[in-house]
């Protein structure tokens, strides 16, 4: 079974300062990766996905994000923060072969933009 | 494409009141999924279509919990009876391949 960690429920950054977002993940095969972006009252957006193909993945608004194997991490970064950046943040992954499709989430981190 | 629709937006009902929830994937979506969003256990899979066929129904709560998928274009989520605590936001999702959409979700309130 795969599992999903984000490390802070909360993190505050000054518009401006870099973003880093961290996510590991616990599966027996290499899992597909996912960033999605939660505004209030509102869906789920897909920031950015990784399927095996270039460790460093870009995304949407300026949001990257790097697999690493060897430290099983996909965490998310970007240069400069924006206000409208704050939202909810959640990491997710999925098997990365076979049949199954199913996302599995991390809980999220709150990301507070201050100015 | 106009996305995964779902309906209602938001339902109040009262405990012990039968609830439909409704989703429309995108179409060429092989791949359907409910997902439950709450402040004290976040998303949670409920269970997962693959061409109308339940896949893996282990995230259901209970029995009072039921879906079905009678064709490519439409399903539904049933809660009967409703207890205060089903109240949680329900998303449903489709995919294709690694191209996951989410729909808007449902906001439901038992009281």
């Amino acid at each position: 079974a795969q599992s999903v960690t984000q490390l802070g429920s909360h993190v505050s950054v000054s518009e401006g300062a870099l973003v880093l977002l961290r996510c590991n993940y616990s599966s027996s095969v290499p899992p597909y990766l996912f960033w999605y972006v939660q505004y209030p009252n509102q869906g789920l957006q897909l920031l950015l996905k990784y399927t095996s193909a270039a460790t460093l993945v870009k995304g949407i608004n300026g949001f990257e994000a790097e697999f690493k194997k060897s430290e099983t991490s996909f965490h998310l970064t970007k240069p400069s923060a924006h206000m409208s950046d704050a939202a909810e943040y959640f990491c997710a992954a999925s098997p990365g072969a076979g049949s199954a499709r199913q996302l599995t989430f991390g809980s999220g981190t709150q990301l507070t933009v201050l100015p | 494409d106009a996305g995964v629709i779902q309906s209602p937006r938001h339902e109040v009902t009262e405990m012990g009141q039968e609830v439909t929830l409704r989703c429309k994937p995108i179409s060429g979506h092989d791949y359907l999924f409910w997902y439950r969003q709450t402040m004290m256990r976040g998303l949670e899979l409920l269970i997962y279509f693959n061409n109308n066929v339940p896949i893996d129904d282990s995230g259901m709560p209970e029995d009072r919990f039921s879906a079905k998928m009678p064709n490519a274009s439409f399903s539904t989520l049933k809660i009967q009876p409703s207890e205060p605590r089903d109240s949680a936001v329900y998303f449903c999702a489709s995919c294709s391949g690694t191209a996951y959409t989410f729909g808007s979700g449902t906001r439901l309130t038992v009281v």
